[in-house]
């Protein structure tokens, strides 16, 4: 495809599960981005990965989130033992690098946690 | 730490209309600053990027301005159309590409 796709779309949980969440970026995007977008935060940094370099991980809220990005290319954001305030939009963008290049969003993925 | 505002948080205004959108940040410090729309339950659509040592880009009926040592943004929006109804949302990038994002601004179009 030609843009940043996620998968799935929504999912819904059960408080104190885990779940995965999946990006695809544009093929040849060296920059990956997650972000989260929830109604009393707006939208928020979590991660970042550039090229094979060690990623960003300054925004994730808490230990229990992680991601990895496998090949340079897919990316994973893991939520362990999922909370009621993890309900929000996540968003992955990608874009040829970093320093000021344009980021391209995918359509995010709504988590709701029952 | 970097905190970006935009004002107004909403507005309405009859089709024709020119509008403008205003962006706030407060350190200079930055790469570029981007304006995105977000329709409701839709990902953003990036509209334009402003690299820090420029002052202006347009698209179309598009244009935005950045003054970077005040930490100002402005969207200017020609002739409004019901078709531009969304959230505008500014942020500004650093060097590593973070994106630091405002609270958007509604916009609602009426015909």
């Amino acid at each position: 495809g030609a843009g940043v796709s996620q998968s799935p779309s929504n999912k819904v949980t059960e408080k104190g599960k885990d779940v995965e969440l999946r990006c695809d970026p544009i093929s040849g995007h060296t920059a990956l981005y997650w972000y989260r977008q929830s109604l009393g935060q707006g939208l928020e940094f979590l991660i970042y990965f550039q090229g094979n370099s060690a990623p960003d991980k300054s925004g994730l809220p808490s230990d229990r989130f992680s991601a990895e990005r496998t090949g340079g290319s897919v990316s994973t954001l893991t939520i362990q033992r999922t909370q009621q305030e993890d309900s929000a939009v996540y968003l992955c963008a990608s874009s040829l690098g970093i320093g000021g290049i344009e980021q391209f969003f995918g359509p995010g993925t709504r988590l709701t946690v029952l | 730490k970097q905190e970006v505002t935009q004002i107004p948080a909403a507005l309405s205004v009859p089709e024709g209309e020119n509008l403008v959108l205003n962006c706030s940040f407060t350190d200079s410090a930055i790469y570029n600053l981007q304006w995105f729309r977000q329709d409701p339950g839709k990902g953003l659509t990036s509209l334009l990027l402003i690299q820090s040592s420029q002052r202006e880009q347009t698209s179309g009926r598009l244009n935005a301005s950045l003054d970077k040592s005040s930490g100002r943004s402005t969207l200017y929006i020609a002739a409004s159309q019901p078709g531009d109804s969304a959230t505008y949302l500014c942020a500004v990038s650093s060097n590593t590409g973070k994106l630091i994002f405002g609270q958007g601004t509604t916009l609602q179009v009426k015909p």
